[in-house]
């Protein structure tokens, strides 16, 4: 089924590891972005790019990384890992631009919970 | 930048009642988009309803609904007949037409279905 797909669902890291959460859609959307999801703070941007080769800050996006080398993939790399990095984390995606029909609403993959200790 | 503001952080209704989540933003711009997602315990982020803000009449899918105000920068969510499946967090979402792609957040509404 088309959507977009995150893994892993699930990983625990420890302080000062690296690692990377993938991201996928097979939607052909052009925008992809990252969110991190915490108790009482709602979604907080972290990346988003608007196409391959372009990728800009949102909120929150200090130790973390992307980059768009195809449409289909965004990865976000989580360069040192930190307690305070402790959260859920969602990709989602989207068609580019404004009126687009009825595609203009974001498509989330299922999160991954990530608990650095 | 544009806020969402969910005022509720807690609601609950008895099933097959009807409640109102609510839900107010802040922007200068008058073309965007306005959603409500539903968060269920799984943790898939699932659409609800989502209105124009061109649009006058008020977004309906089956027992969803939104009152829009747009002057008073306003969007509340209500689902009429309650079931135990309505049991989630809901957020409210903004999105610009003409600034790109990103979305605001509010900062949720966990709603609890008392059968």
């Amino acid at each position: 089924n088309a959507g977009v797909t995150q893994t892993p669902k699930f990983q625990v890291l420890k302080t000062g590891q690296s690692m990377t959460l993938q991201c996928a859609q097979d939607m052909n959307h052009e925008y992809m972005s990252w969110y991190r999801q915490d108790p009482g703070m709602g979604l907080r941007l972290i990346h988003y790019s608007v196409g391959a080769g372009i990728t800009d800050q949102g909120e929150v996006p200090n130790g973390y990384n992307v980059s768009r080398s195809t449409t289909e993939d965004f990865p976000l790399r989580l360069l040192s890992a930190a307690p305070s990095q402790t959260s859920v984390y969602f990709c989602a995606s989207s068609r580019f631009g404004g009126r687009t029909g009825s595609d203009y609403g974001y498509t989330f993959g299922s999160g991954t919970r990530l608990t650095v200790v | 930048a544009q806020t969402v503001t969910q005022s509720q952080p807690e609601m609950s209704v008895q099933e097959a009642e009807t409640v109102t989540l609510s839900c107010t933003y802040d922007t200068s711009e008058s073309d965007y988009y306005l959603f409500w997602y539903k968060q269920p315990p799984s943790r898939q982020m699932i659409l609800v309803i989502r209105q124009e803000a061109y649009k006058q009449q008020n977004a309906t899918e089956n027992r969803f609904s939104v009152n829009f105000q747009k002057a008073a920068k306003s969007f509340s969510l209500k689902i009429s007949d309650s079931q135990l499946g309505d049991a989630a967090m809901y957020f409210c979402a903004y999105r610009s037409a003409n600034t790109g792609n990103q979305f605001y957040f509010g900062t949720g509404t966990s709603l609890t279905v008392i059968p």
